[in-house]
């Protein structure tokens, strides 16, 4: 079965500081997708980033970066020069066809 | 350009009651998807479909029932609603899966009561 954990259901990070997430999933497939969507509150879901689990290269995107352990199952999100705005719920997810997301976690910025 | 529509935004139910969510995409999109979001417990999948005609069961499935009879709309029906379904729901849409970016609805909140 699939799963999919994020064990810290809230963080907060001081404004320009580095913050990282945590997730752990496991999964029976052999080559899968790996996501971090970020849910403002507006609720509207956006992703952040993604990593195809046959690249063992961790992806970038701007401030946001990955840790891929594939043996570990790990795919912990690092969120760099944090801004205001990056106050959300984030969710961590993994699958081929079906997709599944973590419970997520809250990330509150300090000024 | 609309990207994934969900209809209603808002509704409440009576316990018993049945409704359907309208999703809608413009994208052309072959995969369709239908979350809900409780508070404190993510997003749970209910049903998905890779393409017209074809759809299978997610992790709640329970209580809900989907049809996909053309690429652009997957309705998710409640019948005999029960406070349990109150919820958030979310439609989503991508070209490959996740492989490709999946698109989100912006939600129906429902209450049963």
């Amino acid at each position: 079965a699939q799963t999919v954990t994020q064990s810290q259901p809230e963080m907060s990070v001081q404004e320009a500081e580095t913050v990282t997430l945590s997730c752990t999933y496991d999964t029976s497939e052999s080559d899968y997708y790996l996501f971090w969507y970020k849910q403002p509150p507006s609720r509207q879901m956006i992703l952040v980033i993604r990593q195809e689990a046959y690249k063992q290269q961790n992806a970038t995107e701007n401030r946001f970066s990955v840790n891929f352990q594939k043996a570990a199952k790990s795919f912990s999100l690092k969120i760099s020069d944090s801004q205001l705005g990056d106050a959300a719920m984030y969710f961590c997810g993994s699958g081929t066809y079906k997709y599944i997301f973590g419970t997520g976690t809250r990330l509150k910025v300090l000024a | 350009n609309a990207g994934v529509t969900q209809t209603p935004k808002f509704r409440i139910l009576k316990i018993g009651q049945s409704m359907t969510l309208q999703c809608a995409q413009d994208m052309n999109h072959n995969y369709m998807y239908w979350y809900r979001q409780d508070p404190g417990m993510g997003l749970k999948l209910i049903y998905y479909s890779v393409g017209a005609g074809i759809t299978d069961k997610g992790e709640v499935p329970n209580g809900y029932n989907v049809s996909r009879s053309t690429t652009e709309d997957f309705p998710l029906r409640l019948e005999l609603a029960a406070p349990s379904q109150t919820s958030v729901y979310f439609c989503a849409s991508s070209t490959q899966g996740f492989m490709a970016e999946a698109f989100f609805g912006q939600g129906t909140r429902l209450t049963v009561v």
